[in-house]
Order: C-alpha cells, then structure tokens, then sequence
C-alpha cells in the first residue's frame, strides 16, 4: 500500500494552524474494524515518537493541539496552534496490510 | 517506564554483516512484538520485519527477506536483527519499537508506541 503525504513542507508561523494530508491506495479498515493509521513526529536528530493512533487516538502527553481525523483512504492531521518544539518531520504509517508502510514525511518549519 | 535501548552505531564494509540489538525493560517483554524499522537516505521509513518473543513467529519484508535474520532472547529481553550482503544503501539509521497490534484494547495500544534510540550503520570501503 503506498502512501502519500502533502505537502512534503510547510512553514508556519507560531500560533497559527498547520494540516497534513495522508492518502493510502487501499482502505485502511482492517479486519478487526479497527483503521490502523498511525502518526509519527520526529523532531532533529531523534527517533520517531507516536502522536495518533487509529486514526484520532491521541498517545498520552500528546497536547490536544494535535488532532488526527479521517477514514478509509483519506486522513489528516492538524496542529491547532503551531509551538516552536512542533519543528520537524511528521509521518503517517498505515498498518492494515502487510508489510507496514510510511508516507514520505512532511517537514515542519517555523517561518 | 518502557525502554528499548539499541546498540552503538557501526562500520561495516560491503559485503560484510551487522548484527544490531534491542534490550527492553519496564515491561514484559515476553507478551509483546518487536518490529525494525530503518531510516535511509532516498527511502524514508521502512519497515524491515516483525518478531514475537512468544512463539516461533517472525515476518519479514519481502525485499529483506533474503537478507534479514530476527532473533529474540527472552533471558536477556533482547531482540536482534541481523542484515547480511551489506552495500551503501544500507547505510542509515536502524530503529526497533514495539509492535503488539492484538492488545490495542480502548485508549492501550502498544503499536509502535516506544522506539529504540536508534543506531547509525555506515557502509563503506
């Protein structure tokens, strides 16, 4: 299943919005029921660190500025109000088929 | 709290092998999966294969999969990956993270929920 991110950057001036589109080729509805589209935020020189789950499930310590919403083939995820520790790249991986596959990323920057 | 604590980084020629470690702690090792992820220049994220500490179960991508041996050892809550026929384009960071789609139960879901600190490999003559 390929993914694709837009766009790949963007700057944003803090305070201000932010939003990243994720498409998948395929529907992301496993057999569980459950939509296994996963974000991930990568800050310089560190490992992925996971923000949503299952499309819109927030992971604990997250700020509920990020939010994550979408279904089937088409998600996204919104900053509500860009910080400057926001800075750096952000991924969605898609984890209903197999093997596991990312999108490109999109660098996030402070303008 | 959970930890998964990887190996220094390496230097390799090609053609030779690596063999990388993930030493978990904060939790039971023996119930969740682990899977590998690499990070190379042109190629993003990819995932490289999953193994479970609990049954004789691994998978591995298809592109890898005459390349990559995954092993576990639950007396030292260590997983390992092993990538063989080394070139440059090997060259790049290795992650390891835990993987256990089946218990994402309510606001729990440990997929992908705690990374490695990452260990750069570096191919070259």
């Amino acid at each position: 299943v390929l993914m694709t991110q837009s766009p790949l950057s963007l700057a944003v001036t803090v305070g201000q919005p932010a939003s990243i589109s994720c498409r998948s080729t395929q529907s992301l509805v496993f057999r569980d029921g459950n939509t296994y589209l996963t974000w991930f935020q990568q800050r310089p020189g560190q490992s992925p660190r996971r923000l949503i789950y299952k499309v819109s499930d927030r992971d604990s310590g997250v700020p509920d500025r990020f939010r994550g919403s979408g279904s089937g083939t088409d998600f996204t995820l919104e900053i509500s109000r860009v910080e400057p520790e926001d800075i750096g790249v952000y991924f969605c991986m898609q984890g209903a088929h197999w093997p596991p596959t990312f999108g490109p990323g999109t660098k996030l920057e402070i303008k | 709290q959970v930890q998964l604590v990887q190996s220094g980084s390496e230097v390799k020629r090609p053609g030779a092998s690596v063999k990388l470690s993930c030493r978990a702690s904060g939790y039971n090792f023996a119930i969740y999966g682990i899977s590998w992820v690499r990070q190379v220049p042109g190629h993003g994220l990819e995932w490289l294969g999953w193994i479970s500490p609990y049954e004789p179960s691994r998978h591995v991508a298809p592109r890898f999969d005459d390349r990559v041996t995954l092993t576990t050892d639950t007396s030292s809550d260590t997983s390992y990956l092993e990538l063989r026929s080394l070139t440059s384009d090997d060259t790049g960071f290795y992650y390891c993270a835990r993987d256990e789609r089946q218990y994402c139960v309510g606001v729990t879901c440990p997929y992908f929920d705690h990374w490695g600190q990452g260990a750069l490999v570096t191919v070259s003559s």
